[in-house]
C-alpha cells in the first residue's frame, strides 16, 4: 500500500469553528488531492496540487484553502466550518500528470468530519 | 449528461456468478480510464487501469470502447469478498485530475 496517512481520522466540530486536516505520504509523489465523498454525490475533487506552494482548484472549493509548504504534507483548511462541510475527506496522491499509467491516484484511509 | 455514468446498483448476484457492469463517459477526448474498488467506509484502492486493447487480471477483464464511449468491468466466479462498491474513473482531459463516477454497488451472496 502507498504510504500516506491522515489525521484526525475522525472529528467533530461545532458551526464557525476552523478545522485543518493533514495528509502527508512518504512516497516523494508530486500531485496531491483532496476529495470530499457525500451519499449521492460521489468523490469530488477540492483542491490539488502540483508542487510544492502549487495549488489549484477542483470542483468543489469554495469554503476551502490548502498549503504545501513541504512534498509531503498537504493541509485542508476549513476556515469556519458548516454543517454543509460534513463529510468524508480523502486525500490522494499520483506520481505525475503525464502518461497513461502516472495518472493512477493512490487514497489515504480518510478523516471523517462531522460539524454540529 | 454527466461526465462519468455507472448504474449505482445493488447487483445481487450469487457466488460463482460472472457480472458485468458498464460506464460512460462525456468527454470523447477522455486520455486514460480505471476501476476502482471501494469497500464500504473505506478508502477507494485501484483495481485495474483500462487500456485501448482490454486487459484481464484473473478474475477480472476491463474493455474500453471508444467509439461508444464506455467502459466495462466483467468478474468472473465472483467470491463473496467481490462485495464492494466499483468506481469508473476517467481522465477527461489528459492533465492531473480524474473523474470519478458515483460508483456501482455489488453483493454477493452464498
Amino acid at each position: 500500500d502507498a504510504g500516506i496517512t491522515q489525521s484526525p481520522r475522525h472529528k467533530v466540530t461545532e458551526t464557525g469553528t476552523p478545522v485543518t486536516l493533514r495528509c502527508h505520504q512518504t512516497e516523494n509523489h508530486r500531485y496531491m488531492y483532496w476529495y470530499r465523498q457525500d451519499p449521492g454525490h460521489g468523490l469530488r475533487l477540492i483542491h490539488y496540487s502540483y508542487g510544492v506552494k502549487d495549488t489549484d482548484k477542483g470542483e468543489v472549493s469554495d469554503g476551502y484553502s490548502v498549503s504545501r509548504s513541504k512534498t509531503e504534507d498537504f493541509l485542508l483548511t476549513l476556515e469556519s466550518a458548516t454543517s454543509s462541510q460534513t463529510s468524508v475527506y480523502f486525500c490522494a496522491i499520483s506520481e505525475s500528470g503525464t502518461g497513461g499509467s502516472s495518472y493512477e491516484q493512490y487514497f489515504g484511509p480518510g478523516t471523517r468530519l462531522t460539524v454540529t | 449528461r454527466k461526465e462519468v455514468e455507472q448504474d449505482p446498483g445493488p447487483f445481487n448476484v450469487p457466488e460463482g456468478a460472472t457480472v458485468a457492469f458498464n460506464c460512460t463517459y462525456s468527454n470523447s477526448a477522455s486520455q486514460s480510464f480505471f476501476w476502482y474498488r471501494q469497500d464500504c467506509r473505506k478508502e477507494p484502492k485501484l483495481l485495474m487501469s483500462v487500456y485501448s486493447s482490454g486487459n484481464e487480471d484473473g478474475r477480472f477483464t476491463a474493455q474500453l470502447n471508444r467509439a461508444s464511449q464506455y467502459i466495462s468491468l466483467l468478474i468472473r466466479d465472483s467470491k463473496l469478498s467481490d462485495s464492494a462498491t466499483y468506481l469508473c474513473v476517467v481522465n477527461p482531459t489528459g492533465y492531473s485530475t480524474l473523474t470519478f463516477g458515483k460508483g456501482t454497488m455489488l453483493l454477493v451472496s452464498p
